[in-house]
């Protein structure tokens, strides 16, 4: 089973390139986030969606946008990448009925 | 501020004994709370959760505690097994928004010892 799938598995980006984040999940679940982790810091939250068409701010979110057309994607876009958006992201979802997140295997974006 | 604080960073463990994760948390909306175990180049996975409404949960050799009072939640591993030895992710998630917006912790590095 794919559960959920992210692209690409990592990437190094000019300074002020835009970039996409890819995340497609296949459980149906209602709702998607974006993490980023970073050394000493665990895994913040940046953006939500709870179903399709609507989208939440996390903890962190400056930088970055995201959109929510369909229940299964869920792309992360940096539209003017810094080196303080280097980490790794990681996508999840989860069905508000079970309460847990089950989360991608992360993308580790470099911004040089 | 942080809401949920491992405050170590790390444990090491012999092989066989029990291990203790220990978490804290200041939001007293907080209702449940998990337990992620992630290995290096993976992505978080589930282990453990525990609702506010329990003091206890248990399956298999993990069994996470919950004191209400004290804020304060705990990952108990018996016995250890090398493969356990991982980076532990307490997180907890509250009313008003989905479950899944969860807040973690920074993390404990878990060594088990042969």
């Amino acid at each position: 089973t794919a559960g959920i799938t992210q692209a690409p598995t990592s990437q190094i980006l000019a300074a002020g390139r835009s970039m996409t984040l890819r995340c497609t999940q296949d459980m149906r679940h209602n709702a998607m986030y974006w993490y980023r982790q970073d050394l000493g810091l665990g895994l913040r939250l940046i953006h939500y969606s709870n179903t399709a068409g609507t989208t939440g701010k996390g903890e962190v979110p400056d930088g970055y946008s995201v959109s929510r057309a369909n229940t299964d994607d869920f792309p992360l876009t940096l539209a003017s990448a810094v080196p303080s958006q280097t980490s790794v992201y990681f996508c999840a979802s989860s069905d508000p009925h079970q309460g847990e997140a089950f989360f991608g295997q992360g993308t580790r974006l470099t911004v040089v | 501020d942080q809401q949920v604080k491992q405050n170590s960073p790390s444990l090491s463990v012999q092989e066989g004994r029990i291990s203790i994760l220990n978490c804290d948390y200041t939001n007293s909306m907080f209702d449940y709370f998990l337990w992620y175990k992630k290995y290096p180049a993976e992505g978080p996975t589930f282990l453990i959760s525990i609702s506010s409404i329990k003091d206890k949960n248990e399956d298999g050799r993990f069994t996470v505690f919950l004191n209400k009072s004290a804020k304060h939640l705990s990952l108990h591993i018996v016995p250890s097994q090398p493969g356990d030895s991982a980076v532990y992710f307490c997180a907890a998630s509250g009313r008003g928004g989905s479950q899944g917006n969860l807040i973690f912790g920074k993390g404990t590095k878990l060594s088990v010892k042969p």
